[in-house]
């Protein structure tokens, strides 16, 4: 079955990096788009941006133009995202999503706190 | 970019009742537009894609409608389970979900 894995919780201190990742199971990888979605605490959710995995290219959303980067490791079925200089509102919890046929990870807690 | 407004924000209602969620675009978004329930501490499941296509696996209580800026959805009789926050999503000008609307029983 479609499977979406992502790693763990993460707790970071400001200006650290933090790389999140998801791991894909039960289709091929590289036939659909990889969507990345945040929702802070108590928070709607925003959508990030997506990246081809055909292609490897990445779009951001411009609220995540910057330190956000989205990366591939296509021959282990993982999509990446990578957070740099964190700040205390980076604390969230990230989802990447196949949103074609509705597949999610479970999410994953990022804390940043000093 | 386009801007998605829900309505209400907050919305309490008994079981049985029938409920409407509204979701306003900043444009037209020609339709493009799917709906998402997510129940607390678990990841959005879509109930809706295309405006008014029901989810395989979705119960029939649920149905989308809508064109151009103004997008419906509604529960035909609300149960138990459908508490949960409800987001709109449109992806015919970039992607952008709405802030949600917090459905509670009375």
């Amino acid at each position: 079955q479609i499977q979406l894995v992502q790693s763990g919780p993460e707790l970071k201190k400001p200006g650290e990096s933090v790389k999140i990742s998801c791991k894909a199971s039960g289709y091929t990888f590289t036939d659909y788009a990889m969507h990345w979605v945040k929702q802070a605490p108590g928070k709607g959710l925003k959508w990030m941006g997506w990246i081809n995995t055909y292609t490897g290219k990445p779009t951001y959303a411009d609220d995540f133009k910057g330190r956000f980067v989205f990366s591939l490791e296509a021959s282990a079925s993982t999509a990446n995202l990578q957070i740099s200089n964190l700040k205390n509102e980076d604390t969230a919890t990230y989802f990447c999503a196949r949103l074609m046929g509705d597949y999610w990870g479970q999410g994953v807690m990022v804390t940043v706190s000093s | 970019d386009i801007q998605m407004t829900q309505s209400p924000s907050l919305l309490s209602a008994s079981v049985g009742d029938r409920v409407t969620l509204n979701c306003k675009a900043s444009q037209n978004i020609n339709k493009n537009l799917n709906w998402y329930q997510q129940k607390l501490g678990e990841a959005p499941k879509l109930l809706i894609y295309y405006t008014n296509n029901l989810q395989t696996g979705i119960p029939s209580r649920f149905s989308g409608s809508g064109s151009g800026t103004d997008y419906t959805l509604t529960i035909s009789s609300l149960q138990p389970e459908d508490v949960a926050t409800y987001f709109c999503f449109q992806y015919n000008s970039g992607h952008t979900f709405g802030a949600g609307t917090k459905l509670e029983l009375k």
